[in-house]
């Protein structure tokens, strides 16, 4: 059965620090991966999704890479700004995925970028 | 604009009470989805539909329950044999729930989702 583990936990860092946040999965036989924002209180926003043929994608200040391999995703932030502080969750889609549909989600990061 | 909005966002509930909690998409997606929430978990599926009149029990789907009469809502019951309600519940939609098994991923599973309802049993 799938299993996702995002490390760290939490992360407070200064602005305009570079970042990465790490996601790692037991079963390499994934379709896709998924890293969402989610605000406190609120629903989760797409951020990027890789396909498993893929080796990373772009979107702004974010970069995500996919490592099948190794089990290993990680969300790059460039140049980290107070309104990134939210929880990035990582959801890898594959055949044991827990969940009827596919999908496991990892349990988040809490990032606190410090003005 | 297109979205998926869920209500209400807060309800208190008396122990021993059904609620249901409504979720609403105009996205014109096939499949629909319920999770819960917990503070430091991970998400976790209540009940998936993939087209209209059918839907499919996800991994806790003991002490709930749900509909699929139209294309665009999805609502949940929380029933009182739910043994600890209190949670954040999250609905979800996507296009359709992509081909799985077959070892195809159209991407088609690219999930939005809804702003949550946060139920509390009093």
């Amino acid at each position: 059965k799938q299993e996702v583990t995002q490390i760290p936990a939490a992360l407070s860092v200064p602005e305009g620090e570079n970042l990465v946040l790490n996601c790692s999965f037991t079963d390499s036989a994934i379709y896709n991966l998924q890293w969402f924002r989610q605000d406190p209180g609120k629903g989760l926003t797409s951020l990027l999704l890789i396909q498993s043929s893929q080796r990373e994608q772009t979107s702004g200040r974010l970069n995500a890479s996919l490592d099948k391999s190794s089990g290993r995703s990680t969300l790059y932030i460039a140049a980290s700004q107070p309104g990134d502080s939210a929880t990035y969750l990582c959801a890898v889609s594959s055949y044991s995925g827990g969940g009827a549909d596919g999908l496991t989600f990892g349990k988040g990061t809490h990032l606190i970028i410090q003005p | 604009d297109g979205g998926i909005t869920q209500s209400p966002k807060y309800l208190f509930r008396k122990e021993g009470q059904n609620v249901t909690l409504s979720c609403e998409q105009n996205l014109n997606h096939d499949a629909m989805y319920w999770y819960r929430q917990d503070p430091g978990q991970g998400l976790r599926l209540i009940y998936y539909s993939q087209i209209v009149n059918d839907f499919q029990k996800g991994d806790i789907a003991e002490g709930y329950s749900v509909s699929r009469e139209k294309k665009e809502s999805f609502p949940l019951t929380v029933t009182s044999a739910q043994k600890n309600p209190t949670a954040f519940y999250l609905c979800a939609s996507s296009i359709d729930r992509g081909v799985q098994g077959s070892g195809y991923s159209s991407g088609a599973n690219v999930l939005t989702f809804g702003a949550g309802s946060r139920l509390t049993v009093l």
